[in-house]
């Protein structure tokens, strides 16, 4: 079965430093999520992305954050200035073309540590 | 915005039954419910989309009352392999708009 697959499983920086997070969606999904999950606490939304563009952003989602899909393949989450409190388990989700019974597919995460 | 869930956790023996529910205060397009182990993503259990309609797989289903605005995850003769965050994910907006999920329900079997 078609996996969203997510880059690198693990990543730590130090407060301050950009980090790029990336996925793969799976091939004909049409939308994108990015969702985030502190540990122990609940899955919260970021942004999603549909048609090249941000379609709607949480109140996380400050100018820290961007999304791209460069190649058309690759969805990525840039965080430009991490500070402490971006520690969390990053999730891509991603969704196929309007049908029902159609979930989100999520990626085994990114769990990113800031020092 | 964020749909509420009870309750927060549960402690069963291997074949108990648990019932998790999840209320929206907003018209909802969908209800999706989501198992997450420790360290692991969300697992897709399954999606609800019309008012009144209750789906099932193996000893669990759930149902969806459109009217008022819930829904509820029945787990019956609970497995071990049953254990871990239950999140009810709601889709207000219609297909694409983002998922927003609860708190989660942490349950956990003993044997």
């Amino acid at each position: 079965e078609p996996e969203v697959t997510q880059t690198p499983s693990h990543q730590v920086t130090q407060m301050g430093q950009e980090v790029i997070l990336r996925c793969v969606p799976i091939s004909n999904h049409l939308y994108f999520y990015w969702y985030r999950q502190i540990l122990g606490q609940k899955v919260e939304f970021l942004v999603s992305f549909y048609n090249n563009e941000i379609s709607e952003k949480s109140e996380i989602f400050d100018d820290q954050f961007s999304v791209e899909r460069p190649d058309g393949s690759n969805f990525t989450l840039k965080i430009r200035s991490t500070k402490l409190e971006d520690s969390a388990m990053y999730f891509c989700a991603t969704q196929p073309p309007r049908g029902d019974n159609s979930p989100l597919h999520f990626g085994n995460g990114t769990r990113l540590t800031v020092t | 915005q964020q749909p509420v869930q009870s309750p927060q956790a549960v402690i069963l023996r291997e074949g108990e039954d648990a019932v998790i529910n999840c209320s929206s205060s907003k018209a909802l397009y969908s209800v999706h419910w989501y198992r997450q182990k420790h360290g692991e993503a969300p697992v897709f259990l399954m999606i609800l989309l019309k008012g009144g309609e209750q789906k099932g797989h193996d000893k669990i289903s759930a149902s969806f009352n459109e009217k008022k605005q819930q829904s509820s995850l029945y787990l019956t003769a609970s497995q071990l392999s049953y254990s871990g965050t239950y999140f009810c994910g709601t889709e207000i907006g219609g297909y694409g708009n983002k998922l927003v999920f609860g708190a989660g329900t942490i349950l956990r079997v003993k044997s």
